[in-house]
């Protein structure tokens, strides 16, 4: 069963403008999400993270929304740029300290110039 | 640079034979993982260590899968009798205990196997 949701398999957004990617979970357990970008033939890079007691956590140009009672997360970037083109996988795990990662399936965002 | 290492980049084997995998962390990381990503899935936990010691084992790790840590250091993850369903992405990660600075994985860039 996939416990961590990634509906959109790939999104197209103009340089410039905001980009939204959205993530669900159904394991009420999971209390500490991230997001991580992948290029091709490189590993995951982490980008961002929010425990479950934050509904926002913000870094720069990205902003990760917690809607803890929806089971739904979503990572804002914002402005985007074509550096940003690449696969973004949601994480959950249950409790600080990531031992074990449950990952979505990905969305690959491209970004046109 | 001292990121995680991971040898070979990529394997090709014939179904039933061995495979290893080698991983060498990020050299003050005392955690120590392996991820199995297959094509237009995400990675999938499989194993972690912390130091020398396995600390959890996914039930996707079948008998024929063996991973070590000796010493602490590099660990190396061995296929016995492979399948082509083993075909995947290895990818290895490595993270500190310490809690103020364990928010993250460092992955390597993987091993592509591929079985034929």
């Amino acid at each position: 069963d996939q416990q961590v949701k990634q509906n959109s398999p790939s999104l197209s957004v103009q340089e410039g403008r905001i980009s939204i990617l959205n993530c669900d979970y159904t394991n009420s357990m999971f209390d500490y999400f991230l997001w991580y970008k992948k290029y091709p033939a490189e590993g995951p890079t982490f980008l961002i993270s929010i425990s479950s007691i934050k509904d926002k956590n913000e870094d720069g140009r990205f902003t990760v929304f917690l809607n803890k009672s929806a089971k739904h997360l979503s990572l804002h970037i914002v402005p985007s740029q074509p550096g940003d083109s690449a696969v973004y996988f949601c994480a959950a795990s249950e409790g600080f300290g990531n031992e074990k990662l449950t990952f979505g399936t990905g969305t690959r965002l491209t970004i046109i110039p | 640079d001292t990121g995680v290492s991971q040898d070979p980049r990529h394997k090709i084997t014939k179904r039933g034979q061995n495979v290893t995998f080698r991983c060498d962390p990020i050299s003050e990381h005392n955690r120590l993982y392996w991820y199995r990503q297959t094509l237009g899935q995400g990675p999938e936990f499989l194993t972690y260590f912390q130091n020398e010691a396995q600390l959890e084992k996914s039930r996707l790790l079948s008998d024929r899968f063996s991973a070590e840590r000796p010493k602490g250091s590099f660990s190396t993850l061995e296929i016995q009798r492979t399948e082509q369903g083993d075909s995947a992405m290895y990818l290895c990660a490595s993270s500190s205990s310490d809690r103020a600075t364990n928010e993250k994985l460092f992955f390597g860039s993987g091993t592509q196997l591929s079985v034929l």
